[in-house]
């Protein structure tokens, strides 16, 4: 199996831009996916195979790949962006999440 | 509009089985395109994957935990299942079971339960 790793923490100001990465060794090889949680709720899916955005989630949610890292960018931050946010990868032997990033809007 | 539901006992005591079903509305779980899965979130902490059971009854499970895991489906229900053997304190989580969209090398969750709290205690 493989892992994904993640800062634990990210802090913004509103309206500033976030950036979270998640890196791994199979991430070249592999698409991944960035999930939003808030506390209570079920996961939400924001970018899907690295860069796209699923209908219905802001456009101020955008995904980028380079090499062993992928980066999800939220461009002038809101407060509801407050929330945990997850990268996950697969394959057809399984899923690796990341250990998640707490995005903080100060 | 699909829709996942867990059920199962909330609380499990220490070396018992802790078992867990996902009914599914709004689609069928015979659609070739998906799999099935169980993920789980211990209070405080991250996502873990637990394993993903497809309409034929094949699954893959989590490398670490899969001499306790058992996953089906019932396609006549519209449901799956999960079964963890000898649990310990470290199981007790809020369990998800969610839609997993595979296509190619495309292989991500569209739609998730709302989460059963699973506590394990004497």
């Amino acid at each position: 199996s493989y892992e994904l790793t993640q800062p634990p923490s990210v802090s913004v100001s509103p309206g500033q831009t976030a950036r979270i990465t998640c890196s791994g060794d199979a991430l070249p090889k592999k698409y991944a996916y960035w999930y939003q949680q808030r506390p209570g709720q079920a996961p939400v899916l924001v970018i899907y195979k690295d860069s796209e955005r699923p209908s219905g989630i802001p456009e101020r949610f955008s995904g980028s790949s380079s090499g062993t890292t992928v980066t999800l960018t939220i461009s002038g931050v809101q407060a509801e962006d407050e929330a945990d946010y997850y990268c996950q990868s697969a394959d057809s032997s399984g899923t690796v999440f990341g250990g998640g990033t707490k995005l903080t809007v100060l | 509009q699909v829709q996942l539901q867990e059920s199962g006992p909330g609380l499990v005591k220490p070396l018992q089985t802790l078992s867990l079903t996902c009914t599914v509305s709004g689609g069928s779980i015979s659609s070739g395109r998906y799999y099935w899965s169980w993920i789980r979130q211990p209070a405080g902490k991250g996502l873990e994957w637990i394993g993903r059971v497809y309409t034929s009854g094949s699954t893959n499970y989590n490398p670490s935990l899969k001499s306790r895991v058992t996953m089906s489906v019932d396609t006549s229900k519209n449901q799956f299942s999960l079964k963890l053997n000898s649990v310990t304190a470290t199981d007790t989580a809020v369990y998800y079971c969610a839609r997993e969209h595979f296509s190619g090398y495309d292989y991500y969750f569209d739609y998730w339960g709302q989460g059963t709290l699973v506590t394990v205690s004497s």
